[in-house]
């Protein structure tokens, strides 16, 4: 399997802030990387796919980059909504493992 | 507007077998262009991927749960099924059906999810 590193595992910031989100793969994945939001009692969210495309609907400051083995999730201007926890997922394989994810709270 | 629905007993004894269907409505599951999958996550803890099929009834498992795991098709009613054997406490968790922009890619519609709890 794919094992898929997350990183931090919780993360404080102040609204404004530009929070960063980081995920490794233990191989190389190319781009198939997704990123997820999602909130307490809730279904998941596709907020990134392909490593570094927006979901449609999905607000401008949220944007991923990356290649190969690593890759980042940023939000430019935390806003309060974003509160949440974010999980990476790489699909270059089966089974599509799922970071640990990275529970984001205001400070 | 995509809607995907679960549905099932919320609660299963040790050993038995769990069954959740989910209901697609808004859209055909017979698209050529999707994928259908369940994915889980036990509470408080991360997201597992259990499985997905096509239209066509190809499946797809995750190797860890591949012994148990039984996923179905009914493009008559528009809804996709979940069979997982032998459970155990271990299998308590939310589970949630979803649409798959490939085999195991990624998920753009989820159900709202569904808590099934393993006791006696």
């Amino acid at each position: 399997d794919i094992q898929m590193t997350q990183s931090p595992s919780s993360l404080s910031a102040s609204v404004g802030d530009r929070v960063t989100i980081t995920c490794q793969a233990s191989q190389d994945i190319s781009n198939y990387l997704n990123w997820y939001q999602q909130k307490p009692g809730k279904a998941p969210k596709l907020l990134i796919y392909d490593a570094s495309n927006l979901e449609t609907g999905v607000p401008s400051r949220f944007s991923g980059s990356g290649s190969g083995t690593d890759f980042t999730f940023t939000i430019s201007s935390l806003q309060p909504e974003d509160i949440a926890t974010y999980y990476c997922q790489q699909y270059d394989n089966l089974p599509p493992l799922f970071g640990q994810g990275t529970k984001l709270e205001i400070k | 507007q995509l809607q995907l629905q679960e549905s099932g007993p919320g609660l299963v004894k040790p050993s038995e077998t769990l069954s959740l269907t989910c209901t697609v409505s808004g859209g055909s599951i017979s698209s050529s262009s999707y994928y259908w999958g369940w994915i889980r996550q036990p509470p408080g803890k991360g997201l597992e991927w259990i499985g997905s099929i096509y239209y066509s009834g190809s499946t797809y498992y995750n190797p860890s749960l591949k012994s148990r795991v039984t996923i179905s098709v009914d493009t008559s009613k528009n809804q996709f099924s979940l069979k997982l054997s032998s459970v155990t406490a271990a299998d308590t968790a939310v589970y949630y059906c979803a649409r798959h922009l490939a085999v195991a890619g990624p998920s753009d519609y989820w159900g709202q999810g569904t808590l099934v709890t393993v006791s006696s």
